[in-house]
């Protein structure tokens, strides 16, 4: 069973600047997440999609982030514009029907 | 909302010791308790849960324990190796949409 998907692995910007991080979840997965894992903490939910309606967004910065999954499976995260603070690893995690999440690779940003 | 809070942020033992962390929570209707692994630069790794309705589950070297009445679950290594060396999160799930919060991890040294 392939696992989920991201792209790109790492990404370096400037502050200010715009960028997009792309998740694939596994296949047959309804419930997708992005989590933002600042080094040295634990993953924070910034959204949850059940199929392409989002469920819970409220810890996304929404000034700067949006996030959609309009097909109920690919899912794109974006930061406009970024800021120093979001540098962090962005991991988008999945679930089938029972509640077990499995987690990406995870794109590292780093903004200068 | 969920407060997750995990003991000890380090913990170093010799090869063959056992190795403890322990988290507590704040919500009571919080139903699902994963503990993830996770290796510098890489994913999280699910490798124990456990659910409300059990107090302890056993896998190999690896047991979770969950006290429901003092609301704390603890993670258990018995045996460490080496290859234990890592950072490990507590999770805890609360509700019905499946939503996680994480505890600020537990990077675990296994010395040989």
């Amino acid at each position: 069973e392939a696992g989920v998907a991201q792209s790109p692995r790492y990404k370096i910007i400037e502050k200010r600047q715009s960028v997009a991080f792309w998740c694939n979840p596994i296949s047959g997965h309804a419930t997708l997440y992005w989590y933002q894992q600042i080094l040295g903490q634990g993953p924070k939910l910034l959204i949850q999609f059940q199929n392409n309606g989002v469920v819970d967004d409220s810890q996304l910065p929404k000034d700067r982030f949006s996030a959609e999954r309009l097909k109920g499976v690919d899912s794109t995260l974006k930061i406009q514009p970024a800021k120093l603070e979001d540098s962090a690893v962005y991991l988008c995690a999945s679930s089938g029907q029972l509640d077990t999440q499995y987690f990406g690779p995870g794109t590292r940003l780093t903004v200068l | 909302g969920e407060n997750v809070e995990q003991h000890p942020s380090t913990l170093s033992v010799q090869e063959g010791d056992s190795a403890v962390i322990k988290c507590t929570y704040s919500d009571s209707a919080s139903n699902y308790f994963p503990w993830y692994k996770q290796e510098l630069g890489k994913r999280p790794q699910l490798i124990i849960d456990i659910r409300s309705n059990v107090g302890e589950k056993k896998d190999q070297r690896i047991a979770v324990t969950l006290n429901k009445t003092a609301k704390h679950f603890s993670l258990h290594i018995t045996e460490t190796q080496p290859e234990d060396s890592a950072v490990y999160f507590c999770a805890v799930q609360g509700g019905s949409n499946y939503k996680l919060t994480f505890g600020k991890g537990t990077l675990l040294t296994v010395n040989p």
